[in-house]
């Protein structure tokens, strides 16, 4: 159950698109169509931006989108806006019905 | 509307124990799979434990395991984790969240608590 490896800290500026990379494994990531992404803003509980890879809940701005190439998933960001700066976090199934976050990105929108 | 409350934390000793609570309401609570996830002060989310929908199924992170039991009792809407032999390193903040499918298993969570702080400190 080692963490899965995303950037410490992206950055980018309003209008602009910026993508946060969610590194795993052939035993989680790899392995299955689970990976969710969560937006969190300092002093709150987390939410759901994208799952099952790609997916995205109802009321989540399609700005925000999901896609994955073998052991790596990415979450994608256009249009950005102030509001977007938060920290994110990948999650993905690892088998045996247990989960493993990433680490977290911090995302400023300079 | 969805709501999940925590509660139960509090200043604990290493080696000591620990309730938490998460009181559900707004849905149908015995359709859906829970999960504890916790976040260190200023660190970055941790699945704990996930518990299915009748409660007969159970799994822990190996960081937990042997020491946390999650629980829930359908009849009173309510999720727990009972946490002994508690350690500095469970010092969190610890959220319930729901599975976002109803009726199984599920990898995402739709709804989250507000969270209880644990503190494990002398």
């Amino acid at each position: 159950q080692s963490a899965l490896t995303q950037p410490a800290s992206v950055s980018g500026s309003p209008g602009q698109s910026i993508t946060i990379s969610c590194i795993g494994t052939s035993s989680d990531v790899g392995n299955y169509n689970l990976v969710s992404w969560y937006q969190q803003h300092p002093g709150k509980a987390p939410k759901v931006m994208i799952y099952e890879d790609s997916k995205r809940p109802a009321g989540v701005s399609n700005r925000f989108s999901g896609s994955k190439s073998g052991n790596t998933a990415s979450l994608t960001i256009s249009g950005l806006q102030a509001e977007d700066e938060a920290d994110y976090y990948c999650c993905s199934y690892a088998g045996s019905s247990t989960l493993v976050f990433g680490g977290g990105t911090k995302l400023t929108v300079l | 509307e969805v709501q999940l409350v925590e509660s139960g934390g509090g200043l604990v000793q290493p080696g000591g124990s620990l309730r938490l609570s998460c009181a559900a309401s707004g849905f149908t609570f015995r359709s859906y799979w829970m999960h504890w996830v916790r976040q260190a002060p200023g660190k970055g989310l941790v699945w704990v434990s996930r518990i299915n929908s009748d409660g007969s199924s159970t799994s822990y992170a190996d960081s937990v395991k042997g020491r946390f039991t999650i629980s829930r009792d359908n009849a009173k809407n309510t999720l727990y984790v009972q946490m002994n032999s508690l350690r500095a390193e469970d010092t969190a903040v610890y959220y319930c969240a729901r599975g976002i499918y109803s009726g199984s298993y599920s990898s995402s969570f739709d709804h989250w608590g507000q969270g209880t702080l644990v503190t494990v400190s002398p």
